[in-house]
């Protein structure tokens, strides 16, 4: 079965440090990858999406991932953290021809001044 | 475009009781998604329907039914509220673009509370 796992549930950052959230999935066949983010009282909104391609992927507000297929990794990260990123991040998985996506447990990221 | 909404934002609900969650998107997608959102335990799926006429189970379905109205709603009903569905909820659409899988777009949460 496909899984993802996110390791870490919290991670803390200074204002201006770089940014690493960690997404491992689990799959046997190639996957479309996602990273969301979901802000205090909100739903969650794409960040960014590895489909074919370019296995570095650029996103809003300056965040970027990498596919690494035999890492079976897609981390996500951003050079300088600002406290606006302060939000839960949410690493998720689907397939080609399938209509699931399977989310990971999310990584709440806290930003110090 | 309003994208996906949700009603109601807030419910609160004794045990035993019913209610519908109503979604509604207008961007013409096919798949539509109900989950629920716990602490420490990410989205999980409870329904979905792949296409206008289908509906499918998903992670955790128990206790809940849902209705494809039409292309745009779909509503996700609780007939017999337990404490253990207190839960936010969201609803999703999805469209596939060119045959791939493409993004879902959420609606901005029912927060459910069952006493």
């Amino acid at each position: 079965a496909q899984s993802v796992t996110q390791l870490g549930s919290h991670v803390s950052v200074s204002e201006g440090a770089l940014v690493l959230l960690r997404c491992n999935y689990s799959s046997s066949v190639p996957p479309y990858l996602f990273w969301y983010v979901q802000y205090p009282n909100q739903g969650l909104q794409l960040l960014l999406k590895y489909t074919t391609g370019a296995t570095l992927v650029k996103g809003i507000n300056g965040f970027e991932a990498e596919f690494k297929k035999s890492e079976t990794s897609f981390h996500l990260t951003k050079p300088s953290a600002h406290m606006s990123d302060a939000a839960e991040y949410f690493c998720a998985v689907s397939y080609t021809g399938g209509f699931k996506t399977i989310f990971g447990a999310g990584t709440r990221l806290f930003v110090k001044a | 475009n309003a994208g996906v909404t949700q009603t109601p934002k807030f419910q609160v609900l004794k045990t035993g009781q019913s209610m519908t969650l109503q979604c509604a998107q207008d961007m013409n997608h096919n798949s539509m998604y109900w989950y629920r959102q716990d602490p420490g335990m990410g989205l999980r799926l409870i329904y979905y329907s792949a296409s206008e006429g289908t509906t499918d189970k998903g992670e955790v379905p128990n206790g809940y039914n849902v209705s494809r109205l039409n292309k745009r709603e779909f509503s996700l009903r609780l007939e017999s509220a337990a404490p253990s569905q207190t839960s936010v909820y969201f609803c999703a659409s999805r469209g596939l673009a060119g045959g791939r899988t493409d993004t879902q777009y959420f609606g901005p949460g029912t927060r459910l509370t069952v006493l």
